[in-house]
């Protein structure tokens, strides 16, 4: 089956300081990504969408100099997030897409869980 | 406001009732609907989409869409305390429109044994 594996789970670190998350897919071609930030009110925010050979398009609020993503093949993506600060505090979430499915489902990892202190 | 509103914020049902979620767009854009639902410290996980008029059944889960209004539910049959979680309802303009999907703010399902 399709899975999608994101480490680290949780991950405390300083005001300013960076840290980075990445996503594997597994079982299926991740040809598409979505970043998203859940609020602990549990809130969706679309951070950036990324396709494979193509431009990350970042959503507006987000940018590549804050969040750079990486997704250099069809089963890995990571994402950095640059000087974190207490409003960055949520549950990052990796959702891939499968490109052989023409269903446009998105698999979840478990989620990197970001606290700053 | 946001695009993709959920009612209620939590229900409550007992083991074997049914359990019925709403979801409306106050965006005409928003045309295709999925359901998702997320367990206590773990990622969303997709359980159904709606993107014609009408009902759709998998197992126990219905789901109804009417694009006139932008409205769509999820009806749980015979629910279990398995399936007590947060539900997400998600849109997006267009079917092959990946990079759209909107969620709602969630309804907290809880089952009762």
């Amino acid at each position: 089956g399709a899975l999608v594996y994101q480490y680290p789970r949780r991950t405390i670190c300083k005001s300013g300081t960076s840290m980075r998350m990445e996503c594997q897919a597994v079982g299926f071609q991740a040809t598409s990504v979505a970043w998203y930030r859940q609020s602990p009110q549990k809130t969706f925010e679309l951070i950036a969408l990324s396709t494979v050979n193509s431009a990350i398009k970042y959503e507006q609020n987000f940018t590549q100099e804050k969040f750079p993503i990486s997704h250099p093949n069809l089963s890995f993506s990571s994402m950095t997030v640059l000087n974190a600060y207490l409003e960055d505090r949520g549950l990052y979430l990796c959702g891939a897409r499968d490109g052989a499915n023409s269903n446009e489902r998105l698999f979840f990892g478990h989620g990197t869980k970001l606290s700053v202190l | 406001q946001q695009k993709v509103q959920q009612s209620p914020e939590s229900l409550s049902v007992p083991e074997g009732g049914m359990a019925s979620l709403n979801c409306t767009s106050s965006d005409r854009n928003f045309q295709y609907f999925w359901w998702y639902r997320q367990h206590s410290g773990e990622g969303p996980k997709a359980l159904m989409s709606i993107f014609s008029d009408g009902d759709k059944k998998e197992g126990r889960f219905t789901a109804h869409l009417n694009k006139a209004s932008l409205h769509v539910s999820l009806h749980i049959r015979d629910s279990q305390p398995s399936d007590s979680a947060l539900y997400f309802c998600a849109a997006s303009p267009q079917s092959g429109s990946f990079n759209k999907l909107t969620f709602g703010a969630g309804t907290r399902l809880a089952v009762c044994p």
